[in-house]
């Protein structure tokens, strides 16, 4: 079946401009994430949702970043006056469920989007 | 606090050879899960194992075997007759559910297979 899918897989943009990232998880997984990957941070948590409960924040770096889910499905992540250290790839994954021990938590990951801040 | 080190920043090996990746993790939980991914040049993160605290069996899938010690907190990576694809970044991860749904991820191994 078709798996994690992203959108744009590029942006270029210039500081001070709001971007906003596109996520499509694989049908039926109730838990996604959004990781950046940077090269000088490795890959960083940012959030986490499952299903309705309320979403896990506390991996985004500042409040210029914030992320919704509309009806358990797509996901967009949005960044508001961008800054040039925000120039990463940002990943976004989907499980089953993010309930550790079920079996059903491994992570798939989609392609990412290059974010260059200019 | 949770830890994933991979102290191998970059390895090369001539195709054929065999190559180990390290990985060694630091956790509190009694109950956690590993997994190690695939990053080839196109970018895409690929899942090739997970492994939970309580299974400690080594694991074999081709030419890739998983070596698990709890005694020494370390989950490594053997891919024996290394051929040119599977050159790429490879990330060690670790899971442990309670009340943290995040992987918390190794800095990678870069790993060129040279023909």
């Amino acid at each position: 079946g078709a798996g994690v899918s992203q959108s744009p897989s590029n942006k270029v943009t210039e500081k001070g401009k709001d971007v906003e990232l596109r996520c499509d998880p694989i049908s039926g997984h109730t838990a996604l994430y959004w990781y950046r990957q940077s090269l000088g941070q490795g890959l960083e948590f940012l959030i986490y949702f499952q299903g309705n409960s309320a979403p896990d924040k506390s991996g985004l770096p500042s409040d210029r970043f914030s992320a919704e889910r509309t009806g358990g499905s797509v996901s967009t992540l949005t960044i508001q006056r961008t800054q040039q250290e925000d120039s990463a790839v940002y990943l976004c994954a989907s499980s089953l469920e993010g309930q550790a021990g079920s079996g059903q938590e491994t992570q798939y990951f989609g392609p990412g989007t290059r974010l260059l801040v200019l | 606090a949770q830890k994933v080190t991979q102290a191998q920043t970059e390895i090369s090996v001539v195709e054929k050879e065999d190559v180990t990746l390290d990985c060694v993790y630091e956790t509190r939980d009694t109950t956690y899960y590993l997994f190690w991914y695939k990053q080839p040049p196109s970018g895409e993160l690929v899942f090739l194992i997970r492994r939970n605290s309580f299974d400690e069996q080594n694991e074999i899938s081709g030419r890739y075997s998983w070596n698990f010690q709890k005694s020494t907190s370390s989950f490594n990576f053997t891919i024996t007759a290394s051929q040119v694809v599977d050159s790429a970044v490879y990330f060690c991860a670790l899971y442990s559910g309670a009340g943290s749904y995040q992987l918390t991820f190794g800095k990678g191994t870069k790993l060129s297979v040279i023909p």
